[in-house]
């Protein structure tokens, strides 16, 4: 139980065009999403955080305007990457809370580069 | 605000050896602990996790975890090592974020590396 999965795994872009990438939760309902993004080798840096039907409250830092966090369902988050840049290439991964406390579920990953 | 420390960047152990991997954190009130494993490429597999209780929690795939209060340490120990868990392994202590959500702040993890 408690599977995230993430779509697409991989995408590759041209910079200056936009990216969306899915997160669901596939046997639980998702009351929390988050956002991460890693960089090689390094740590999970959070984004943002949506709770379903209201906005995402994003981390210091982080743009709002080009990150844009849609959680438009208890099954559904989705993370669009606006006006990508080569310095946006990363690793993205989701995670999701059923509502129960801290305890995260987390997708595969998407890996994007932008060129 | 809470933090996680985790001191050992890389580490590499013999398959059959023992392993601990060492994790420190800060946080004002009783933490929620946890260790994560990443594969190459992957998502974050939960190992094991403390809430309250016993200070010895035991996990997935034969990791334990040590819960010390006096020692704001929660490290992961396995006795015998697998090639297979070589890995990526992350500490994490959960808090309330100013917003009221539950968010878990992540240590820089450990490349765990084995040799035959």
């Amino acid at each position: 139980g408690a599977v995230v999965s993430q779509h697409p795994s991989w995408v590759i872009c041209k910079s200056g065009t936009s990216v969306k990438i899915e997160c669901r939760s596939l046997d639980f309902q998702a009351t929390t999403m988050f956002w991460y993004r890693q960089f090689p080798k390094q740590s999970l840096m959070l984004m943002a955080t949506s709770n379903e039907g209201s906005k995402a409250t994003y981390e210091q830092g982080v743009e709002k305007d080009k990150f844009l966090i849609n959680h438009a369902s208890l099954t559904l988050s989705t993370l669009t990457v606006t006006s990508a840049h080569p310095e946006d290439s990363s690793f993205y991964i989701c995670s999701a809370q059923g509502g129960w406390g801290y305890e995260q579920y987390f997708g595969p990953g998407t890996r994007l580069t932008v060129t | 605000a809470q933090s996680v420390t985790q001191p050992d960047i890389h580490i590499t152990v013999s398959e059959g050896a023992s392993l601990e991997l060492r994790c420190n954190y800060s946080y004002g009130a009783t933490p929620y602990l946890f260790w994560y494993v990443q594969s190459p490429g992957q998502g974050l597999q939960l190992l094991l996790k403390y809430f309250s209780g016993d200070t010895l929690v035991q996990g997935i795939k034969g990791f334990e975890a040590e819960f010390k209060r006096s020692q704001s340490s929660f490290n992961l120990r396995k006795p015998s090592v697998h090639w297979s868990d070589a890995a990526e392994y992350f500490c994490a202590v959960g808090a309330l974020s100013n917003f009221g959500n539950e968010k878990l702040t992540f240590g820089t993890g450990t490349r765990l590396t084995i040799i035959p």
